[in-house]
């Protein structure tokens, strides 16, 4: 099973700062790596696909990186809306999601 | 717009029977595959089980095999989850999910582009 690590657990940021989520892969997932967004009481919501690509309707402040099997989903210009729990996902072998950040406000 | 509404999540007794249902709307479901998604209190999300566009082909993770089944209506657009002997550990909000495409191909599969609110199942005696 390939095991997703997200860092931190929980970021602090201000709004209109700056969000740099963190995810590793214990093992190679080419570039088939997700971010969701997960609120209270709603569906989860699809932010990234092909770690860089953003879902249709996504705000152009969301944006991912990856580097090897280390990925990165930073939100520029955080707003009120962005405070919620995101995850990332690999589905180069079958799909296991990391253990989650929450994005609290500072 | 797609929509996804579950249904069907409830308290039940260890080693108790529930069935959990998926109405979906707002895209033609006989052409995407289908799953379920589980999220237990403090826990990561888990993929529990898939099923291709078609109904043929299903996928289940170990912790649920022989135990859960999943499966689909393409004349009714929903999709189901048969949840039997449940145990402690199936506490959990369930999602429905859609794919973009086909489940999985040689273990390559998709993101899910669409989910559903979830349904909530307590398994507890």
């Amino acid at each position: 099973e390939i095991v997703m690590t997200q860092s931190p657990a929980t970021l602090s940021v201000s709004p209109g700062e700056r969000a740099t989520l963190s995810c590793r892969a214990s093992q190679s997932v080419s570039s088939n790596l997700a971010w969701y967004q997960l609120k209270p009481g709603q569906a989860p919501r699809l932010l990234i696909y092909g770690a860089s690509t953003r879902a249709t309707g996504i705000p152009a402040r969301f944006s991912g990186s990856a580097s090897g099997t280390e990925f990165t989903l930073t939100i520029s210009s955080l707003q009120s809306e962005d405070f919620a729990v995101y995850y990332c996902q690999q589905y180069n072998y079958f799909i296991t999601f990391g253990q989650g950040t929450r994005l609290e406000i500072k | 717009e797609v929509q996804l509404l579950e249904s069907g999540g409830d308290l039940v007794q260890p080693g108790g029977s529930l069935r959990l249902s998926c109405a979906a709307s707002g895209f033609t479901f006989s052409n995407y595959a289908m799953s379920w998604v589980r999220q237990a209190p403090g826990k990561r999300l888990e993929w529990v089980a898939g099923v291709t566009d078609d109904g043929l082909h299903t996928y289940h993770t170990d912790s649920v095999k022989g135990r859960f089944t999943i499966s689909r209506d393409n004349s009714k657009n929903t999709l189901d989850l048969q949840m039997d002997s449940l145990r402690d550990e199936d506490t959990a909000l369930y999602y429905c999910a859609k794919s973009p495409l086909r489940l999985c191909s040689g273990g390559r599969c998709y993101a899910f582009d669409h989910w559903g609110r979830g349904t909530l199942v307590t398994v507890r005696s």
